[in-house]
């Protein structure tokens, strides 16, 4: 059974930067892509980006130019981290398995669509001096 | 960007209700739309993927349709464990997959 845990600091001042890991257990890092997924207290979802094992890359376009997502397989695990927060950054932070799935056949690579089936517990990060 | 809009924000049922929110995505996104129960304090958990695949674990109450723009969860019997809020969520899109505001099924 694949789990996930995020782990950082829980306060983080304003104008510094928000560091989280999550270590993936129960199954490898490969293969699949992973993401940071976020929710604000009392709000909605909101995708903030995902990373291949690989290393490549995708973000929220409305948090590209802050985020960085990077991966360590070697310790089975992946990083988020968002500079310059602000009060608006204050919300449940949570790692998931997904959105796709790579693979390859036949000399080439490709990728398909997934949900979001495996979930961290979320951990809350506050903004605030 | 492929936008999500769920109906209702809010929907009042009693035990043993058919309950049916509906998703509807700002541009075709095949059948590539899952569902999400989540409950407070909790991580949302899957519940249906494929638009209309029940994931593995779920109660067979719980049932998914449509494609392209428009999709619809039904609860067959509302059950008490059932009161949460409900997310539906795009995958198709390579650049991210984005989340419908969500519905809370409250008690009646």
């Amino acid at each position: 059974q694949v789990q996930l845990q995020e782990s950082g600091p829980g306060l983080v001042k304003p104008s510094e930067t928000l560091s989280l890991t999550c270590t993936v257990s129960g199954g490898s890092i490969s293969s699949y892509y992973w993401s940071w997924i976020r929710q604000p207290p009392g709000k909605g979802l909101e995708w903030i980006g995902y990373i291949y094992y690989s290393g490549s890359t995708n973000y929220n376009p409305s948090l590209k130019s802050r985020v960085t997502i990077s991966v360590d397989t070697s310790k089975n695990q992946f990083s988020l981290k968002l500079s310059s927060v602000t009060a608006a950054d204050t919300a449940v932070y949570y790692c998931a398995r997904g959105p796709r799935l790579g693979y390859c056949s036949g000399g080439s690579c490709y990728s398909t669509p997934i949900p979001f089936d495996y979930w961290g517990q979320g951990t809350l990060v506050t903004v605030s001096s | 960007d492929i936008q999500m809009t769920q109906s209702p924000s809010t929907l009042s049922a009693s035990v043993g209700d058919r309950v049916t929110i509906t998703c509807r995505a700002s541009q075709s996104i095949s059948s590539w739309l899952a569902w999400y129960q989540q409950k407070p304090g909790k991580a949302p958990k899957l519940l249906i993927y494929k638009a209309s695949s029940l994931e593995s674990g779920v109660p067979s109450r719980f049932s998914g349709s449509g494609s392209g723009t428009e999709f619809t969860l039904t609860i067959s019997s509302l059950q008490p464990d059932d009161f949460a809020t409900y997310y539906c969520q795009q995958y198709n899109s390579y650049s991210h997959g984005t989340f419908g505001q969500g519905t809370k099924v409250e008690i009646k």
